[in-house]
C-alpha cells in the first residue's frame, strides 16, 4: 500500500515550458487535491476534485490546469511556467467527506527559471 | 472566509522542555473540523489529530496533547519533554463541513518551525 506518490520528484522548467506532475493514490480516496508551498505561505489550494471526472478551482488556480480522468490519478498542469511558480507541489487524497484527514504525497519541487 | 493563525514563527527550546504551539482560527460556520500536521525535514506532511467542533475534549497522546477551546477560537498543541526528533514545522489547519464558493481543501496557517535543541 503504497499511499498518495507523486511523479516526479524535482523538476526545473525553463520559462514558457509546460509539464505535468501526476499524483497517485491506492487508498480507493473519491477527493484529490493539489496544494502549492510557498516559504512563510504555509499551503494554499489550488484546484481540488471530489470523483472521477469532476474538477473545481481552490484558492489560488490560476496558471495551472488538472485532470481526474481515473479516480485513482490526478494531475497537475502547467502550460506555460513562469517563475512565480516554483514552489513545492503537494498532492493529497481523503475519504468523500470533509470530516477526514487528508493523507499527502511526498511533494514535488519545481524551480522556473 | 476562514482563516488561521499561527502567530509563533519559530520557537526554539532546549531538549527536554515543554513546548505549546498556538494555534487561533476565525470562520462564521459552526460546524468544522481542526487538524494539525507535522512536516519534519525531509519534507512530507504527516497528519497528527483531527477534532470536530463539537468535541472539545482535550485529547493526550503520549507526549502530546491539543487543547481545543471554542470560547477563544484556539487548538494549541503541546508536546511534553520535547526531544530532538520533535524539530519540524508544525501546522494547523481548518476544514469546514459544508463549504460554499468552491474552496473544498483545508485552510492551513503558515506553520510554526520547532527547533529542539540537545
Amino acid at each position: 500500500n503504497a499511499g498518495v506518490t507523486q511523479t516526479p520528484k524535482f523538476r526545473v522548467l525553463k520559462t514558457g515550458q509546460s509539464m505535468t506532475l501526476l499524483c497517485a493514490q491506492d487508498m480507493n480516496h473519491e477527493y484529490m487535491y493539489w496544494y502549492r508551498q510557498d516559504p512563510g505561505m504555509g499551503l494554499r489550494l489550488i484546484h481540488y476534485s471530489v470523483g472521477e471526472g469532476t474538477t473545481a478551482k481552490g484558492e489560488v488556480p490560476d496558471g495551472y490546469n488538472v485532470s481526474r480522468l481515473k479516480k485513482q490519478n490526478f494531475l497537475l498542469g502547467l502550460e506555460s511556467a513562469a517563475p512565480s511558480q516554483t514552489s513545492v507541489y503537494f498532492c493529497a487524497s481523503s475519504y468523500s467527506t470533509r470530516a477526514y484527514e487528508q493523507y499527502f504525497g511526498p511533494g514535488t519541487r519545481l524551480t522556473v527559471t | 472566509a476562514q482563516k488561521v493563525t499561527q502567530a509563533q514563527t519559530e520557537i526554539s527550546v532546549v531538549e527536554k522542555e515543554d513546548v505549546t504551539l498556538d494555534c487561533v482560527y476565525e470562520t462564521r460556520d459552526t460546524t468544522y473540523y481542526l487538524f494539525w500536521y507535522k512536516q519534519p525535514p525531509s519534507g512530507e506532511l504527516v497528519f497528527l489529530i483531527r477534532r470536530n467542533s463539537f468535541d472539545e475534549q482535550n485529547e493526550i497522546s503520549g507526549r502530546y496533547s491539543w487543547n481545543f477551546q471554542k470560547s477563544t477560537s484556539s487548538f494549541n498543541f503541546t508536546i511534553t519533554a520535547s526531544q530532538v526528533v520533535d524539530s519540524a514545522v508544525y501546522f494547523c489547519a481548518l476544514r469546514l463541513l459544508h463549504s460554499g464558493g468552491g474552496a473544498d481543501g483545508l485552510t492551513f496557517g503558515k506553520g510554526t518551525h520547532l527547533i529542539i535543541q540537545p
